[in-house]
């Protein structure tokens, strides 16, 4: 059974703070990566993808990719208190060409 | 360009009852998935297709869920009959197999069984 492991939270963070959401995968052969936010109610939006070890910037967005740790990250720069969601950690299963998703990390952004 | 579509967006139906929920795929889309959330086990990944024939459904919890995708701009996921553990919110997303393979999820259908 492949596993994507997120701390559950709540994270919270003052309003203008860096906010750094962490995921594990146990899939060594994972190649593809997203991160989507979920506003309380709504569905999942995607808001960051990654393929390659490194970082990748959008923005106040960057996702972090370490494959030999299996480990992807996301930070979150100057948080607003609209960055206040769910954040679902996903991981494309190349053969089965689906997403297993993790169960997510609720961030708070304080005023 | 649209985005995924659902109806209905809200179902409240009785145990016994049999539930349709629709998707219409963004255009041009040729992967489409049906996942149910739930706050005890997440998102789930009930069943997928690419264009239009069922690839997985191991994620189908039992032989009361069903889903069919008759052609590349519809599918259904029907439930018969509908038990109260079926409450949930089921999405409907959709890919495009040339890409990255980035999921684009529609509004969802909450479901409440009485």
């Amino acid at each position: 059974q492949k596993e994507v492991e997120q701390n559950s939270g709540p994270l919270s963070v003052p309003e203008g703070a860096i906010a750094s959401l962490n995921c594990t995968y146990s899939d060594r052969v994972s190649q593809s990566f997203f991160w989507y936010r979920q506003y309380s109610g709504k569905s999942p939006e995607l808001i960051m993808s990654i393929y390659s070890n490194g970082d990748k910037e959008d923005g106040r967005f960057t996702a972090q990719l370490n494959k030999a740790s299996q480990y992807v990250s996301l930070l979150i720069r100057d948080s607003q208190p609209s960055d206040s969601a769910t954040y679902l950690c996903a991981v494309l299963d190349t053969g089965r060409r689906a997403l297993t998703f993790g169960s997510g990390t609720r961030l708070q952004v304080q005023p | 360009d649209a985005g995924v579509i659902q109806s209905p967006r809200h179902e409240v139906t009785e145990m016994g009852q049999e539930v349709t929920l629709r998707c219409k795929p963004i255009s041009g889309h040729d992967y489409l998935f049906w996942y149910r959330q739930t706050m005890m086990r997440g998102l789930e990944l009930l069943i997928y297709f690419n264009n239009n024939v069922p690839i997985d459904d191991s994620g189908m919890p039992e032989d009361r869920f069903s889903a069919k995708m008759p052609n590349a701009s519809f599918s259904t996921l029907k439930i018969q009959p509908s038990e109260p553990r079926d409450s949930a919110v089921y999405f409907c997303a959709s890919t495009l197999a040339g890409g990255p393979h980035e999921q684009f999820f529609g509004p969802g259908t909450r479901l409440t069984v009485l």
